[in-house]
């Protein structure tokens, strides 16, 4: 079975611009969540999806932003980037359950560099 | 609020020695624990998750942990290290309070010397 794939695996972009990160999950796999991973902050949730909709939300502003389709592969947007945005991205799936309750399968990230 | 403090930020050991990862969490309720490994340029793998059944877990490699709701703590353990080991490790805490966010610990780094 086919992992967590993510594209694109590495971006540079500049101060202002947007950036969509994608996330293909395991197939069967009705879950995405997505974690920013920066030297400073550790690893942070971001947001989940389930079923097209958000189903969890952390702690950031709302240039990030996220959607599932209905095949469950997800986009995460971040708009008007800010040099703290660069960040290894981390986009993972699971079957059903709450990413606090089951085991989260993770993809290899997206390696995003703002300058 | 929940949270969890990996006490230690890097761990040296040597091959076929055992390896002690410590983590603490604070927590409301009976939380879901979970350590996992991040291998360089990898994904983070589960290596074992702790969902208020035994207290002992074992998971893969080797590794275990024991929660222990007294000391609010669910340290990693191998009895013999191996120079594969080598990787970041993460403690994650979740469900406590409700909250269905999980928490990371800053992680650490183990090092294994042959």
């Amino acid at each position: 079975k086919a992992g967590v794939t993510q594209t694109p695996r590495y971006l540079i972009k500049t101060r202002g611009q947007q950036v969509t990160l994608s996330c293909s999950p395991i197939s069967g796999h009705r879950s995405v969540s997505w974690y920013q991973q920066t030297p400073g902050q550790g690893l942070q949730f971001l947001f989940e999806y389930f079923s097209e909709t958000q189903r969890n939300k952390g702690n950031f502003p709302g240039r990030f932003s996220g959607r599932q389709f209905s095949n469950s592969r997800s986009e995460m947007n971040v708009s008007t980037l800010e040099l703290g945005d660069s960040a290894l991205y981390l986009c993972a799936s699971s079957f059903v359950g709450l990413p606090s309750e089951v085991e989260q399968y993770f993809g290899p990230g997206t390696r995003l560099t703002v300058t | 609020a929940q949270s969890v403090t990996q006490l230690d930020s890097h761990v040296s050991v040597s091959e076929g020695t055992p390896v002690l990862l410590r983590c603490n969490y604070s927590s409301s309720y009976s939380p879901s624990l979970f350590w996992y490994v991040q291998h360089p340029n990898k994904g983070l793998q589960l290596l074992l998750k702790y969902t208020s059944a035994a207290t002992l877990v074992k998971g893969i490699n080797g590794f275990e942990a024991e929660f222990k709701k007294s000391e609010t703590s669910f340290h990693l353990t191998k009895p013999s290290a191996h120079m594969s080991d080598a990787a970041e490790y993460f403690c994650v805490v979740s469900g406590s309070g409700g909250s269905y966010i999980p928490t990371f610990g800053r992680g650490t780094s183990l090092i294994v010397h042959p």
